[in-house]
């Protein structure tokens, strides 16, 4: 079974820019979360969709917002990029949305780079 | 608030050394824990679970035995390998939701 996917792998953009990055999930996992990873701030949780419903967010300001499609498929957008956007951005699916069986899987990530 | 607090690294052993990776949480209710591994340039991968008091999580050689009295996961390997270098991350999940709550992450470097 093929594990989670990210697209794209790299990206540098301009501050002002706007991004969307993209994330596949395992086959048969309905739950898709995204991360960021900086190295002063560490992994934080950006939010979680679950049967292409925003299931839960965190404390990020309204230029992170995200989808999900029918397909589980998801993505997210960044609006007016700043520098300090600049992370890697890793995708998680699970089974399910809670419960003993909500283990996440992660994608490779994509790293972008905002100048 | 919730939080998860690991042993601060960076850790450096010699190969076949005894590890451990102390991990503390602070949570409301009955959390699932979680240990995953990052290898440099790479995502999550996921090391070991448990979802209840006293569960163990094991593999690869790696262990951690979920202890609600002291609100603990601390994760140990008997022998470590070059191999197993890379950044560990202790993270917790409460029931209602998949959202990770991570801890720092420790650097482990194993020499030969």
């Amino acid at each position: 079974k093929a594990g989670v996917t990210q697209t794209p792998r790299y990206l540098i953009k301009t501050r002002g820019q706007q991004v969307t990055l993209s994330c596949s999930p395992i086959s048969g996992h309905r739950s898709v979360s995204w991360y960021q990873q900086t190295p002063g701030q560490g992994l934080q949780f950006l939010f979680e969709y679950f049967s292409e419903t925003q299931r839960n967010k965190g404390n990020f300001p309204g230029r992170f917002s995200g989808r999900q499609f029918s397909n589980s498929r998801s993505e997210m957008n960044v609006s007016t990029l700043e520098l300090g956007d600049s992370a890697l951005y890793l995708c998680a699916s699970s089974w399910t949305s809670g419960g003993a069986h909500a283990e996440q899987y992660f994608g490779p990530g994509t790293r972008l780079t905002v100048t | 608030g919730n939080s998860v607090t690991q042993m601060e690294g960076p850790v450096t052993l010699s190969e076949e050394a005894f590890l451990t990776i102390n991990c503390t949480y602070t949570a409301t209710g009955y959390p699932s824990l979680f240990w995953y591994v990052q290898y440099p340039g790479e995502g999550l991968q996921l090391l070991l679970k448990a979802t209840k008091a006293d569960d163990k999580g094991s593999n690869k050689g790696f262990e951690a035995t979920y202890r609600k009295e002291t609100t603990s996961f601390h994760l140990e390997k008997g022998s470590v390998q070059v191999s197993d270098s890379a950044v560990y991350f202790c993270a917790f999940q409460e029931t209602s939701g998949s959202r990770l709550t991570f801890g720092e992450g420790t650097q482990l470097t194993v020499n030969p």
